[in-house]
């Protein structure tokens, strides 16, 4: 079964410093790959999503991730951390067998230290 | 304004009394989903529904009910609470199909059985 892995459930960077979030899936097939956020007390949103053609996909806020097939991961970066970054940072993989199913990780807390 | 709207935001009720969330969205999607999260377990899936009068378990959906009458409307039912489904609880939307677009999150209902 499809499985999504977030190295660290909590990680603390300082303002303007780089993020780096991990996210790995299992399928031998790649699938449809999403991260998501979630800010204090609200629902989850898009931050970006790949499906096909450019591995290296932009999404809100300055973030971006790259798909690479060849470590079946998809890290989730920013060059500079702001304050307003601090949040729940989930990784989602959709199969592109049945696409409905969208599996979640576990999530990585995000701390920015001033 | 495109928006999945669940009511209560949060409650509290003891073992037993049956409650139901409700969730509705405006953006016309086919597919909808309910989700608890609890820590360190990222988001897990209750119950879907692909289309109306069509719905399906998801990975835990002991202790639940769903129904899907109406195309914008997918309420959760708790027949008989237990203290085990405290818990944070998100219904999502999307699209359906090839083409998978992203989840449209409400905003969560928390929920705590006595």
């Amino acid at each position: 079964a499809q499985s999504v892995t977030q190295l660290g459930s909590h990680v603390s960077v300082s303002e303007g410093a780089l993020v780096l979030l991990r996210c790995n899936y299992s399928s031998s097939v790649p699938p449809y790959l999403f991260w998501y956020v979630q800010y204090p007390n609200q629902g989850l949103q898009l931050l970006l999503k790949y499906t096909t053609g450019a591995t290296l996909v932009k999404g809100i806020n300055g973030f971006e991730a790259e798909f690479k097939k060849s470590e079946t991961s998809f890290h989730l970066t920013k060059p500079s951390a702001h304050m307003s970054d601090a949040a729940e940072y989930f990784c989602a993989v959709s199969d592109r067998a049945s696409y409905d199913k969208v599996i979640f990780g576990p999530g990585t807390s995000l701390s920015v230290i001033p | 304004e495109a928006q999945v709207t669940q009511n209560p935001r949060y409650l509290i009720t003891v073992t037993g009394k049956k409650l139901t969330v409700t969730c509705s969205q405006n953006m016309n999607h086919e597919y909808m989903s309910w989700y608890r999260q609890d820590p360190g377990l990222g988001l897990r899936q209750i119950y879907y529904s692909m289309n109306v009068e069509v719905t399906d378990k998801g990975d835990v959906p002991e202790g639940y009910k769903v129904s899907r009458k109406e195309k914008r409307n997918f309420p959760l039912i708790l027949e008989s609470p237990s203290p085990n489904q405290t818990s944070l609880y998100f219904c999502a939307s999307k699209t359906s199909g090839v083409n998978t677009g992203e989840l449209f999150f409400g905003e969560g209902s928390r929920l705590t059985v006595l």
